[in-house]
């Protein structure tokens, strides 16, 4: 079964500095891939999405993630992180249907 | 263009109890999926609707039910609640099926007491 593993459940920053956050998934298939960020009560907003082609692929936000196949990974960064960037972001996957499977999320802070 | 809006935004209800909740999608999209997000169990994909037919289900329970309308608002029934249904419960449209492109709603906060 497909699955998503987000390491780090927290990650905190400083502001300017490097954000990166971890996502791997488990198969053999490459699936469709996506970074969803979520504030506090609110629902979760697209940053960006992998289906075909480009491996490096560029978001919302100054965000963007890249591609691996050898490594199974979509890790997401942004070069310099502001404070409006502190939420929730969860990777998901996607093979042929909506059903996604979202990794459990990390929790990003951003430090002044 | 308006973004998915969901009805009620925070719902309390007792165990025993049934809930209805709605989901009106952006214009011109056919495909709504239901998730439930709760601090244990992440998100949770429910089930998806396209056409007025379910397309896809999740592994939950027979008390959890939805139903799509012909102007593709969507609502999801609960029956029976229990105090583990207290949950977010997610709305996404999508332009079609295998449309990977989702946009989700608020949420509604349902407490289960």
């Amino acid at each position: 079964a497909q699955s998503v593993t987000q390491l780090g459940s927290h990650v905190s920053v400083s502001e300017g500095a490097l954000v990166l956050l971890r996502c791997n998934y488990s198969s053999s298939v490459p699936p469709y891939l996506f970074w969803y960020v979520q504030y506090p009560n609110q629902g979760l907003q697209l940053l960006l999405k992998y289906t075909t082609g480009a491996t490096l692929v560029k978001g919302i936000n100054g965000f963007e993630a890249e591609f691996k196949k050898s490594e199974t990974s979509f890790h997401l960064t942004k070069p310099s992180a502001h404070m409006s960037d502190a939420a929730e972001y969860f990777c998901a996957v996607s093979y042929n249907n909506n059903d996604m499977r979202f990794g459990a999320g990390t929790r990003l802070t951003v430090k002044p | 263009k308006a973004g998915v809006t969901q009805t009620p935004r925070y719902l309390i209800k007792t165990r025993g109890q049934q809930v209805t909740l709605s989901c009106s999608p952006i214009s011109g999209h056919r495909s709504v999926s239901w998730y439930q997000q709760t601090p244990g169990q992440g998100l949770q994909f429910l089930f998806e609707y396209f056409s007025e037919t379910q397309r896809n289900k999740g592994n939950f329970p027979g008390r959890f039910s939805g139903r799509q309308f012909s102007n593709s608002r969507s609502e999801m029934n609960v029956s029976t609640l229990e105090l583990g249904d207290s949950a977010l419960y997610l709305c996404a449209s999508s332009l079609a099926l295998q449309d990977y492109e989702q946009y989700f709603g608020p949420g509604t906060r349902l407490t289960v007491t």
